[in-house]
């Protein structure tokens, strides 16, 4: 069974681009959360789909913004990036079948310049 | 919201010492894991445990839900045991994959 799959790994983007990360889950998962850890905040809900709904949200800008796919599949879309948008993006895969046991992709590093 | 705390925040073992973390929340939970971080960032869930206790080869669990912590035990520590661990929690009917972390606990194992 293949894993969260998130994509790309790595890029490098400048301020005030934008850039759009991309989060395959497990199959079979409906839901699909994403989160941002960096060393000074730690790690940090961003928002969850389900069904192609956005169930929860964190507290974030709107810069920040998500959507959902018909096959479950997830982007999350960062615009006007700034310097403390550097950060690793992880995204996390569940089924309430299991609790809400989420498993997590290897993530994106961004790093904005 | 919720507050997580973890501790210690580091710990340096010599390989084969055993190691107790502790989480500590603020208030009752529906949805408590463990999870391990390995150095390419990579987070492996541990346990699921929002109350109770588990066990999994030389890595165990336990959760006091209503005295609000939990412990995560590791024997016999290995240097690959090396990383972050984090307690995350989920509290409110409504939850579902929005948790929040404590700030990691560091575990260094050296051979």
């Amino acid at each position: 069974k293949a894993g969260v799959t998130q994509t790309p790994r790595y890029l490098i983007k400048t301020r005030g681009q934008q850039v759009t990360l991309s989060c395959s889950p497990i199959s079979g998962h409906r839901s699909v959360s994403w989160y941002q850890q960096t060393p000074g905040q730690g790690l940090q809900f961003l928002f969850e789909y389900f069904s192609e709904t956005q169930r929860n949200k964190g507290n974030f800008p709107g810069r920040f913004s998500g959507r959902q796919f018909s096959n479950s599949r997830s982007e999350m879309n960062v615009s006007t990036l700034e310097l403390g948008d550097s950060a690793l993006y992880l995204c996390a895969s569940s089924s309430s079948g299991t609790g809400n046991v989420l498993t997590f992709g290897a993530g994106s590093r961004l790093t904005v310049l | 919201g919720i507050q997580v705390e973890q501790s210690p925040p580091d710990l340096i073992l010599q390989e084969g010492a055993n190691s107790t973390l502790r989480c500590n929340f603020s208030d009752s939970v529906n949805n408590l894991q463990w999870f391990h971080q390995n150095p390419w960032g990579q987070l492996i869930n541990l346990f699921y445990i929002p109350s109770g206790t588990k066990q999994n080869g030389r890595l165990s669990a336990t959760t006091v839900a209503t005295e609000r912590y939990s412990l995560l035990y590791i024997s016999s520590s290995q240097t690959t045991d090396s990383g972050v661990y984090f307690c995350a929690v989920g509290a409110g009917g409504t939850s579902y994959g929005k948790l929040t972390f404590g700030q990691g606990t560091i575990l260094t194992v050296h051979p």
